[in-house]
């Protein structure tokens, strides 16, 4: 079974709109990380956000929030206000256990962001 | 130290070369992680080095595939005899034991190798 799902391969955006990207995952461990990664073109692996499974309040970085809903298992990115340079493949992806331990991506969405 | 490096950058090679992959990570960094990264997929795992032990090895790595971190600093990555099915980028990521940074990994920009 999938341990993270991104339902959406690619979606298209208004600038300046926000946009919803999202995940669900899979584990019985009650410690684990979600993060969200981006990827543009150039391919390097951006880090964007992290939310731990025992946080209390989503985090924020700067126009990026993660929608942490625990008993779903959901882990929506949200991107406010878009930019054209937000463009590029996101991935959300999960680390079980311990902090040592690997992180499991998702297959990823691809965003495209329209002037 | 401006970020995690790998060298090199691109490599082609032929069905049953080997091959072998350097990984700089950001110098203060304790744990070093492999990710093989095929088309339209996410990064998956291939192993994981705190220092120079190497702690964990996913059943993705066959036989042909090795890596050291010698000395708990840079990190190779072998492959025997590639193969076709090699062809991939290979991604290289840090992390710190310790600090706010310790939840993220630190990728590289990668390795792209495409066996003909």
């Amino acid at each position: 079974a999938q341990k993270i799902t991104q339902t959406q391969p690619g979606m298209f955006v208004q600038e300046k709109e926000a946009v919803t990207l999202d995940c669900t995952y899979d584990t019985s461990d009650p410690s684990y990380g979600l993060f969200w990664y981006k990827q543009p073109s150039s391919g390097e692996m951006i880090f964007l956000i992290y939310q731990g499974s025992y946080d209390q309040q989503n985090a924020t970085e700067g126009r990026y929030s993660l929608n942490f809903q625990k008993a779903r298992k959901s882990a929506n990115l949200v991107i406010s206000a878009s930019q054209l340079g937000d463009s590029a493949m996101y991935f959300c992806a999960m680390r079980e256990g311990g902090r040592d331990d690997k992180i499991i991506f998702g297959k990823g969405t691809r965003l495209h962001i329209l002037p | 130290d401006t970020g995690v490096s790998q060298d090199p950058r691109h490599k082609i090679t032929k069905r049953g070369q080997n091959v072998t992959f350097r990984c700089d990570p950001i110098s203060e960094h304790n744990r070093l992680y492999w990710y093989r990264q095929t088309l339209g997929q996410g990064p998956e795992f291939l192993t994981y080095f705190q220092n120079e032990a190497q702690l964990e090895k996913s059943r993705l790595l066959s036989d042909r595939f090795s890596a050291e971190r010698p000395k708990g600093s840079f990190s190779t990555l072998e492959i025997q005899r590639t193969e076709q099915g090699d062809s991939a980028m290979y991604l290289c990521a840090s992390s710190p034991l310790t600090g706010i940074s310790y939840n993220e990994q630190f990728f590289g920009p990668g390795t792209r190798l495409t066996v003909l």
